[in-house]
C-alpha cells in the first residue's frame, strides 16, 4: 500500500534564511509525487512534482524539492524564505503501477516565515 | 483556481437533512475527484471519476454519494447529515493525457460545512 509522511506539523523560519518541509513517502515502484500549496481561505495549489527524468524539480515561486529514492524522501526547499511563503504545504504520492491507485495526501505542514 | 468553482462556499446545516455540494470546471478535464480536508488529517478522498460513466469510492465514502452529470460537472450528496461530517469539502479537477499538465490536481476553492 502507499502511503506518505510528513514529520513535522509546523516549520518556523526566519525570512532570509533557508528552509526545507519534510516529506516521506511508501510505494511499491517508483513514485509520482508532488508538492501542493494551501494559502488561507483557499483551495490547494499545485507548487511542483516528480515524474520521472532529474531528481531535483523546480516548481513555482522559487521552491524546488529532490526525489531520493535511497531515503524514500522528496523534501520540499527554498534558499531564502518570504513572509508570503507562510502557508500550509502537502506532500502527496501516488503508485502508477497500481491500477487502482489514486493521490495520497499527507497531514500537512504549516510553515510559518518570520519577519 | 478560477477555472473549478464550487458552490455553495459555506453551508451550516441541520443532522438528518440532506444536502448537495456541486463542483463545475471550465478546463476540459476528464478527471473529477471530491476531497475532505480535516485538521491535522490532510486530504481525504470521497470519491473520484474519471470520466461521466465511471465513478469510484475512494477512501472515505461511506454517509457520501456523487454524481457525474456531465464532464464539466461532478456533485457530492450528503444524504443524512451528521455532525462527524463537518469538514471543509473540495473538488479537484485532472487531465488523463501525458502532457506537461500530467497527474497535475486543480482543486476549487472549498466548501465550508457544518453539521449541527
Amino acid at each position: 500500500a502507499q502511503s506518505v509522511a510528513q514529520p513535522e506539523d509546523q516549520v518556523n523560519v526566519a525570512e532570509g534564511n533557508p528552509l526545507t518541509v519534510k516529506c516521506t513517502y511508501s510505494v511499491s515502484g517508483n513514485p509520482y509525487l508532488f508538492w501542493y500549496v494551501q494559502y488561507p481561505n483557499r483551495g490547494l495549489q499545485f507548487l511542483l512534482k516528480y515524474i520521472t527524468g532529474d531528481n531535483l524539480v523546480k516548481g513555482s515561486y522559487g521552491f524546488e524539492a529532490e526525489f531520493n529514492k535511497s531515503q524514500t524522501s522528496f523534501h520540499l526547499k527554498k534558499p531564502s524564505a518570504l513572509v508570503s511563503d507562510s502557508a500550509l504545504y502537502f506532500c502527496a504520492v501516488r503508485d502508477p503501477y497500481s491500477s487502482a491507485s489514486k493521490i495520497i495526501f499527507g497531514s500537512g505542514t504549516r510553515l510559518s516565515i518570520r519577519p | 483556481d478560477a477555472d473549478v468553482t464550487q458552490t455553495p462556499r459555506n453551508r451550516i446545516t441541520k443532522t438528518g437533512k440532506r444536502i448537495m455540494l456541486e463542483c463545475s470546471q471550465t478546463k476540459g478535464h476528464d478527471r473529477m475527484y471530491w476531497y475532505r480536508q480535516d485538521p491535522g488529517l490532510g486530504l481525504r478522498l470521497i470519491y473520484y471519476s474519471f470520466d461521466v460513466k465511471d465513478i469510484n469510492k475512494g477512501e472515505i465514502s461511506d454517509g457520501y454519494s456523487v454524481s457525474r452529470q456531465a464532464q464539466a460537472k461532478f456533485s457530492l450528496s450528503l444524504e443524512s447529515a451528521i455532525p462527524n461530517q463537518t469538514a471543509l469539502y473540495f473538488c479537484a479537477t485532472s487531465d488523463s493525457g501525458r502532457g506537461r499538465n500530467q497527474e497535475t490536481q486543480y482543486f476549487g476553492p472549498g466548501t465550508r460545512l457544518l453539521v449541527l
